[in-house]
């Protein structure tokens, strides 16, 4: 049963800083690993998407690498602004008869502050 | 933003009575899926459609149904609601074709007294 772990749980920064989060599955056979935000009280949006033969991805202030074989991932926010305070989920889709299903990690609360 | 929209947005119900949620999208995907988000839990999924009339279970069915009758609709329902189905739930959408990136909805939050 694949297994998604996010550390640390809660990360508090000062506006500016440059940090990475975490996030690590425990079956290596994955389609694909998906990044999310969310707000409070909203849904899930989806940042970035890193493809199984891909090794990262990036848009804007953000990175996402993939490392398959060591089942782990890591997001990249460089410069960061309050405005990116939200909690930060990390999902894997398995391979094969499960590629349907994304399980989740319990996320990463950031906050930071101005 | 994906078209997706959820409804009911809030809800209050006894438990033992039958609760259906409703998720609509504008986008013609092919995956719909319904989970629900708890402290401790993070999101698990409940059921999935792979296609009109085409649906499967997920980790967590126990106690819900689900159908879809048309492509922009999935509906869930309780059948008779109970407390430890108090939640949020999520409903999210994939084009398919090769394409999973998951988009979500705004969420309903149910909650069974």
């Amino acid at each position: 049963k694949q297994e998604v772990t996010q550390i640390p749980a809660a990360l508090s920064v000062p506006e500016g800083e440059n940090l990475v989060l975490n996030c690590s599955f425990t079956d290596s056979a994955i389609y694909n690993l998906q990044w999310f935000r969310q707000d409070p009280g909203k849904g899930l949006t989806s940042l970035l998407l890193i493809q199984s033969s891909q090794r990262e991805q990036t848009s804007g202030r953000l990175n996402a690498s993939l490392d398959k074989s060591s089942g782990r991932s890591t997001l990249y926010i460089a410069a960061s602004q309050p405005g990116d305070s939200a909690t930060y989920l990390c999902a894997v889709r398995g391979s094969g008869g499960s590629n349907y299903k994304l399980t989740f990690g319990k996320g990463t609360l950031l906050t930071v502050n101005p | 933003d994906a078209g997706i929209t959820q409804s009911p947005r809030h809800k209050v119900t006894e438990t033992g009575t039958p609760v259906t949620l409703r998720c609509h999208q504008t986008e013609n995907h092919r995956y719909m899926y319904w989970y629900r988000q708890d402290p401790g839990h993070g999101l698990r999924l409940i059921h999935y459609s792979y296609g009109v009339k085409d649906t499967d279970k997920g980790e967590v069915s126990d106690g819900y149904s689900v159908s879809r009758s048309k492509t922009e609709d999935f509906l869930l329902t309780l059948e008779s609601a109970t407390s430890s189905q108090t939640s949020v739930y999520f409903c999210a959408i994939s084009p398919g074709l090769g394409n999973y990136e998951q988009y979500f909805g705004p969420g309903t939050r149910l909650t069974v007294t």
